[in-house]
């Protein structure tokens, strides 16, 4: 199975602040990586696609970028509805596998 | 708009069969997509169960060994997920969702929590 590392596991931004999420995986996944937000008691919701691509309806604050085996997500200007844990998800290879998440909370 | 949706018992006794339906509303499940459960297990692990594609073939997670089945009620527009032999360790919440490509999952259920427990 490919193994995604996600960093950090949590973090605290201001109002404002810029954020960035890793995620390192084990092989090449030659951008086929998504990126998703789960809020409290809620499904999670497809940011980014295919590494860069923005989903339809996702704020413009959100991106993401990387190739090979390395990916990070930025949030350009934490707001409070960004509070959420983030995962990164591989779809390079059978079995998919998910990173372990990213806590995002606002200081 | 599509809309999918999960039922099924929230608490399974172990050595169980564990039997979740997902029902699709505004999207035909023969017309195009694999259709996928995942679950995510307390303290925020998720894993891809597996997915039964639009043409009726399957693909599981070998973690799962031979403990899972997934099917489809096409006359309906519902997939199921059979899991057997369920331990404790199998207590998640329990997602369906629509795979479109490159790990892109761009819908899903509100999901179904499943507890395992005598």
């Amino acid at each position: 199975d490919i193994q995604m590392t996600q960093s950090p596991p949590s973090l605290s931004a201001s109002l404002g602040e810029t954020v960035s999420i890793e995620c390192r995986a084990s092989e090449d996944i030659y951008s086929n990586l998504a990126w998703y937000q789960q809020k409290s008691g809620k499904s999670p919701q497809l940011l980014i696609y295919y590494a860069s691509s923005l989903q339809d309806g996702v704020p413009s604050r959100f991106s993401g970028s990387g190739s090979g085996t390395q990916y990070s997500l930025k949030i350009s200007g934490m707001q409070p509805e960004d509070e959420g844990v983030y995962y990164c998800l591989q779809g390079s290879k059978y079995p998919y596998t998910f990173g372990a998440g990213t806590k995002l909370e606002l200081k | 708009e599509i809309q999918l949706q999960e039922s099924g018992p929230g608490l399974v006794k172990p050595s169980q069969s564990l039997s979740l339906t997902c029902s699709v509303t505004g999207y035909t499940i023969t017309s195009g997509y694999d259709w996928s459960w995942i679950r995510k297990f307390p303290g925020n692990k998720m894993e891809w169960m597996g997915y039964i594609s639009y043409s009726g073939s399957t693909n599981y997670n070998p973690s799962l060994k031979s403990r899972i089945s997934i099917t489809r009620d096409t006359s309906k527009n519902q997939f199921f997920l059979q899991l057997n032999s369920v331990t404790t360790e199998d207590t998640a919440t329990y997602y369906c969702a629509r795979y479109e490509y490159s790990g892109t999952f761009d819908y899903w259920g509100q999901g179904v929590m499943v507890t395992v427990s005598s």
